[in-house]
C-alpha cells in the first residue's frame, strides 16, 4: 500500500512569490491534515479537512494560505505571497475517518523562504 | 488547553545504552498518548500508542507506560542501536469533535557505534 505522497520535497523561494504545495494521501482515507513544523519544533495542524469540507482551519493564517481539496482526494495547500518566517517543513498526513487515532504522515515538503 | 513537555535533546548516546525520553503532559479528561519518530529524511511513523491509565505501549523494543499520577509517558529502550538514530515526538491525543494531535517539540537521539 502507497503511504501519503508530497510533493515538491524541497522548494526555495523569495518572499513576496507564491508557493504550493501538494498532497495525495493513502487511498481510502477520509480525512486530511497539513501541519506546519517549525525548526526545532514539533508539528503544529494547520487545517483538517473531512473528504472536501474543510472542519478545523482555525489554526490556518487566511490572510496569506489557503487550502483546497476539491474532490475529496488530492489536498493543495499555497501560500501567497510568503514571508521569511514561512519557512518550514510543511507536513501532510490522513487517516481512515476523524476518529481514527492513527494519522499516516508524508515525507514533507522543506520551505526556504529567502 | 492540552500540551506536551519532552526532554530537552540532543540526546547522544553510546550502542547498546539504555534509553529514557521523558514525556509529560497536561490535558483535560483522558487523552491517547503516543510517541512518534522521524527517520532521517521520511515522515513521522507511529512508534507505539497507549489509550488509557497504565496501559504500556511496545514497538521494536520501546516501551512506555501511560501514568495518570504523574502524567508522563516516558519512552524507554534497553538496549539502542545506531538504526535508532531519529527524533523521537511525543503526543496527545483528545476527541474535540475528532482526534486532535498535540506534539512535543521533538528530542533529537544520535547512537554512536
Amino acid at each position: 500500500e502507497a503511504g501519503v505522497v508530497q510533493s515538491p520535497r524541497y522548494k526555495i523561494i523569495e518572499k513576496k512569490q507564491p508557493v504550493a504545495f501538494w498532497c495525495n494521501p493513502i487511498s481510502g482515507h477520509n480525512t486530511l491534515y497539513w501541519y506546519r513544523q517549525n525548526l526545532g519544533q514539533g508539528p503544529e495542524l494547520l487545517i483538517r479537512y473531512e473528504n472536501e469540507e474543510a472542519v478545523d482551519d482555525s489554526q490556518l493564517p487566511k490572510d496569506r494560505f489557503s487550502a483546497e481539496r476539491l474532490k475529496g482526494v488530492d489536498s493543495t495547500l499555497k501560500i501567497q505571497p510568503a514571508e521569511l518566517g514561512d519557512s518550514a517543513v510543511y507536513l501532510c498526513a490522513s487517516s481512515l475517518d476523524r476518529l481514527q487515532e492513527t494519522q499516516y504522515f508524508g515525507p514533507g515538503t522543506r520551505l526556504l523562504v529567502l | 488547553g492540552n500540551s506536551v513537555t519532552q526532554m530537552e535533546g540532543p540526546v547522544t548516546l553510546s550502542e547498546e545504552a539504555f534509553l529514557t525520553i521523558n514525556c509529560t503532559y497536561t490535558a483535560t479528561g483522558y487523552p491517547s498518548l503516543f510517541w512518534y519518530v522521524q527517520y532521517p529524511g521520511e515522515g513521522l511513523q507511529l512508534l507505539l500508542k497507549a489509550t488509557k491509565a497504565d496501559d504500556k505501549g511496545s514497538n521494536k523494543g520501546f516501551e512506555a507506560t501511560y501514568r495518570k499520577e504523574t502524567t508522563s509517558f516516558h519512552l524507554e529502550k534497553g538496549s539502542v542501536q545506531v538504526s535508532d538514530s531519529a527524533v523521537y515526538f511525543c503526543a496527545l491525543s483528545k476527541i474535540q469533535g475528532a482526534q486532535k494531535l498535540v506534539f512535543g517539540q521533538g528530542t533529537r537521539l544520535t547512537i554512536n557505534p
